[in-house]
């Protein structure tokens, strides 16, 4: 089956650096996205992911390691806008997007 | 560039009644999504469309949810009669390539259905 995992939960402080890891086993892979969901809104695009490495866009980076099967979501400068859900979803083989559950994330001051 | 619009923002019905939600895409974007968000959990995919054409509609439970997109542009999906576990969002979302080729989709707002 396919299977993407995401902590649940995390809690991190104002200002701080905090790493949201992604892992996943599916049928074929064609590349990664990173969305942000703040509660009772709509998903929003972050990153997108194909190659292995480390995608850098100001305070958020995205990496990806084809061959762990691993991703991670990377936020600096941690700001109380920033609480909100980061869902990891991957591409399969017959381009299907397949989702995480999501990881919460708390800032706290 | 209006993003995608969807109506109502919240309903609320009982056990067995009727429902329908409706979407309007990014103008131009070919391809049209429908998904479940229960609390919790990730989206789950009901129905794709490309143009006015179902490319994917495997976890649609097709005895009490429709969907179509008869022009190519608008949507809206139906289920009727509903069930308590139908309470979630129902989300629209766009993107401006086709089947086969990497894409970001867009979102709408969201549809928030209470299932009493």
């Amino acid at each position: 089956g396919q299977n993407i995992d995401q902590p649940t939960e995390m809690t991190a402080t104002e200002g701080a650096i905090v790493q949201i890891n992604c892992t996943y086993q599916t049928s074929g892979f064609n590349g990664l996205f990173w969305y942000q969901q703040h509660a009772g809104e709509a998903p929003t695009f972050l990153s997108y992911n194909v190659l292995d490495g480390l995608e850098e866009k100001g305070r958020f980076s995205s990496f990806l390691s084809r061959s762990k099967g691993y991703s991670y979501l990377l936020l600096k400068e941690l700001q109380m806008k920033d609480s909100a859900s980061y869902l990891c979803a991957v591409i399969d083989s017959n381009y299907q997007l397949i989702w995480g559950a999501g990881t919460k994330l708390i800032i706290k001051p | 560039e209006a993003g995608v619009a969807q109506s109502p923002r919240y309903k609320i019905i009982e056990k067995r009644q009727s429902v329908a939600f409706w979407c309007n895409p990014i103008s131009g974007h070919a391809t049209l999504y429908w998904y479940q968000q229960i609390l919790g959990q990730g989206p789950k995919l009901l129905i794709q469309f490309q143009n006015n054409g179902v490319v994917d509609d495997s976890q649609l439970p097709k005895d009490r949810f429709s969907a179509e997109r008869l022009k190519g542009v608008d949507s809206t999906l139906k289920i009727q009669p509903a069930k308590l576990e139908d309470s979630a969002v129902y989300l629209c979302a766009s993107s401006s390539a086709g089947g086969g080729e990497i894409n970001i989709q867009y979102f709408g707002a969201g549809t928030r259905l209470s299932v009493l």
